[in-house]
């Protein structure tokens, strides 16, 4: 079972926008609509900001949006903030054991 | 709000068992997807694996020949135990909840920093 592919880091300014990338396979990804991504602040647990694929839950800002194409799903992040500087992974559906594969995770750096 | 609580030593020796339980508040444990999953010091996350609750559980292939996972409804606990552990095991534990099979994991533990030392 191998990882979903991410970039080890993205930056951008405050105000800008920026897109995290997550490549996988056609077992996976390109498979199904069930790419989930979370956002992590040092010392802290996992926070779900998009749900299969582009849905936000309850509570997450607007800023947050996810889509998919072909093996590939994205994150992009609008209007950067201080406060997005984190560690960002994405989980999908896979058709083998325990069902779920991870990216290896990306870092963001507000600039 | 539903909330998780892993509990278990924090230090376990080499080659012994490290057993873990995640305790599910202000909701029920029924009819959902629960997952233990690790992550080591400046590392990414790994799943350890998943257990429904009617006991069903799937596991990662590299741990698969070591973990049991185990659900207690009566209690509103699921279970971790991973047998023969080293140093490689050294990590913060984390439980989950996943509501359907394809669904975002919703709720997260604080998760617990387990040890292995002599």
């Amino acid at each position: 079972q191998s990882a979903l592919t991410q970039p080890a880091s993205v930056s951008g300014s405050p105000g800008q926008s920026i897109t995290i990338s997550c490549t996988g396979t056609s077992s996976d990804i390109g498979g199904y609509n069930y790419v989930s991504w979370y956002q992590q602040h040092p010392g802290k647990a996992p926070k779900l900001m998009i749900s299969e694929v582009s849905y936000r839950p309850s509570g997450v800002s607007n800023r947050f949006s996810g889509s998919k194409s072909g093996n590939t799903a994205s994150l992009t992040i609008s209007g950067l903030q201080a406060d997005d500087e984190a560690d960002y992974y994405c989980i999908s559906y896979t058709s083998s054991s325990p069902y779920v594969v991870f990216g290896g995770g990306t870092k963001l750096t507000v600039l | 709000q539903v909330q998780l609580q892993e509990s278990g030593p924090g230090l376990v020796k080499p080659s012994e068992t490290l057993s873990l339980t995640c305790t599910v508040s202000g909701g029920s444990i029924s009819t959902y997807y629960w997952f233990w999953i690790r992550q080591s010091a400046g590392k990414g996350l790994e799943c350890i694996g998943r257990i429904y609750t009617t006991g069903v559980s799937n596991y990662n292939p590299s741990l698969k020949s070591r973990v049991t996972m185990s659900v207690d409804t009566s209690k509103n606990q699921f279970s971790l135990k991973l047998t023969s552990v080293t140093a490689a095991d050294t990590a913060i534990y984390y439980c989950a909840r996943q509501l359907q099979y394809y669904s975002g994991m919703d709720v997260w533990g604080q998760g617990t920093t387990v040890t292995v030392s002599s």
